[in-house]
């Protein structure tokens, strides 16, 4: 059972370069979310979907974009890379959050940006 | 606004008991969860709380109060393994959004 899968792992950019992270998940799972984590900072919210077609901004959305055309795939794009998008992101998906059920996290991208 | 505080770091020794306190302001509610995160992997998950009072989980434990913004997570006989950081995070009404605090890394010496 693979759970959520992220690809790539790990990733070095050029400043302006663009590039997708990806991520899918094989549990059915509705809801599904992107997230930075950066020394001392947590956590912080990207985007998340809460459903094929639907997506939202979380606490830090700028300079990203996401789509949700399947279920199964919530793919992360970084339009113009910057320095300070240098990162660990992890993806995350859920049934229902609100319900009490628990997000499963990906292994996570290290992606930095010189 | 949204405020989730939680201590940087603690200490504790190997068979003991520690408390890591979350406290939060986050525009509605709808559930808190903790999450344990070793070093370099993903955060795993521990334990959720939505009404008052205290769950229980064979070593874990986690408190709620929603009239005071405040929950712990107690963590009993302590082992070396449980060095960690620990997540306390709020999701809000309608469920959609889940917001992290910083974490508190638990450091548990022999």
């Amino acid at each position: 059972n693979a759970g959520v899968t992220q690809t790539p792992k790990f990733q070095v950019l050029k400043t302006g370069q663009s590039m997708t992270l990806q991520c899918a998940q094989d549990m059915n799972h509705e809801y599904m979310s992107w997230y930075r984590q950066d020394p001392g900072m947590g956590l912080r919210l990207i985007h998340y979907s809460v459903g094929a077609g639907i997506t939202d901004q979380g606490e830090v959305p700028n300079g990203y974009n996401v789509s949700r055309s399947t279920t199964e795939d919530f793919p992360l794009r970084l339009l113009s890379a910057a320095p300070s998008q240098t990162s660990v992101y992890f993806c995350a998906s859920s049934q229902n959050p609100g319900m009490g059920q628990p997000q499963h996290f990906g292994d996570g991208t290290r992606l930095s940006i010189l | 606004g949204q405020n989730i505080d939680q201590p940087t770091e603690m200490t504790a020794t190997e068979g003991a008991i520690v408390q890591i306190n979350c406290t939060y302001q986050t525009s509605g509610f709808n559930g808190l969860f903790w999450y344990q995160q070793h070093a370099g992997e993903a955060p795993t998950f521990l334990s959720y709380n939505v009404l008052d009072g205290l769950e229980e989980k064979g070593r874990f434990s986690s408190f709620l109060s929603r009239s005071k913004g405040y929950s712990y997570l107690l963590l009993k006989e302590l082992q070396m393994k449980d060095s960690a950081s620990y997540l306390c995070a709020v999701v809000n009404t309608g469920g959609f959004k889940t917001i992290f605090g910083a974490g508190t890394r638990l450091f548990v010496k022999a």
